[in-house]
């Protein structure tokens, strides 16, 4: 079955912390995966994804096929990353299958 | 920059009652999307939609929804008879390649509230 597992609701970091928000999947194939972020009041938008190998807002994600996994990490956190993250994968027929997701609040 | 535009922003309806969701996607768009996130829950895949046929749907997409492209621009959702679980955020999405390899954009979404 086609699963992705946020295992955080609430992520709550000072200002300058380092960040981790999990994301574990479960696939069959070979996945294509993507964080989404939600700021507040604001659309879903595509923040990475794990084809491209870039950083986006300081934020990078590295695949670990081994353990299936696609966490999002940030060396220094700001305000202004405080939002509702979305830990996505690629099904077949191009549709999004998403994690619960996790809030991530960061503070001053 | 272009955008994904939703209308309704927000629908309150009696049940058993028709909604249309309407949605204009990014006009050099080739794929489009519904999505819904229940209150407190994850966002769910309802239908894609390509070459303006049907490509994939889940099991939540059951008779009492359509979707329809009527004039090359909208792109809507009809639930026919609506039911108090149908209360949801309803995201349409579109992308210029399939999603598997496309950036999916999204519009801000329409609240339905199902009386």
């Amino acid at each position: 079955a086609q699963r992705v597992t946020q295992p955080e609701k609430l992520l709550s970091v000072f200002k300058g912390a380092p960040v981790e928000l999990k994301c574990n999947y479960s696939y069959s194939g070979s996945p294509e995966l993507f964080w989404y972020v939600q700021y507040s009041r604001q659309r879903l938008q595509l923040l990475l994804r794990h084809i491209s190998r870039e950083s986006i807002k300081g934020f990078t994600a590295d695949l670990n096929k081994g353990e299936t996994s696609f966490h999002l990490k940030k060396p220094f956190a700001q305000e202004e990353d405080s939002a509702m993250y979305y830990c996505a994968l690629s099904g077949a027929g191009g549709k999004l299958i998403f994690g619960q997701g996790t809030e991530l609040s960061v503070k001053p | 920059e272009p955008e994904v535009t939703q209308t309704p922003s927000h629908q309150v309806t009696q049940m058993g009652q028709e909604v249309i969701l309407r949605c204009v996607p990014i006009s050099n768009h080739l794929y489009f999307y519904w999505y819904r996130q229940i209150l407190g829950q994850k966002v769910e895949f309802l239908v894609s939609f390509y070459n303006n046929e049907i490509s994939e749907k889940s099991e939540i997409f059951d008779d009492q929804f359509s979707v329809e492209r009527p004039d090359g621009s909208n792109f809507t959702l009809k639930i026919r008879s609506t039911k108090l679980e149908d209360s949801a955020m309803y995201f349409c999405a579109s992308s210029e390649l399939s999603g598997e390899i496309g950036e999916l954009f999204f519009g801000e979404g329409s609240r339905l509230t199902v009386l």
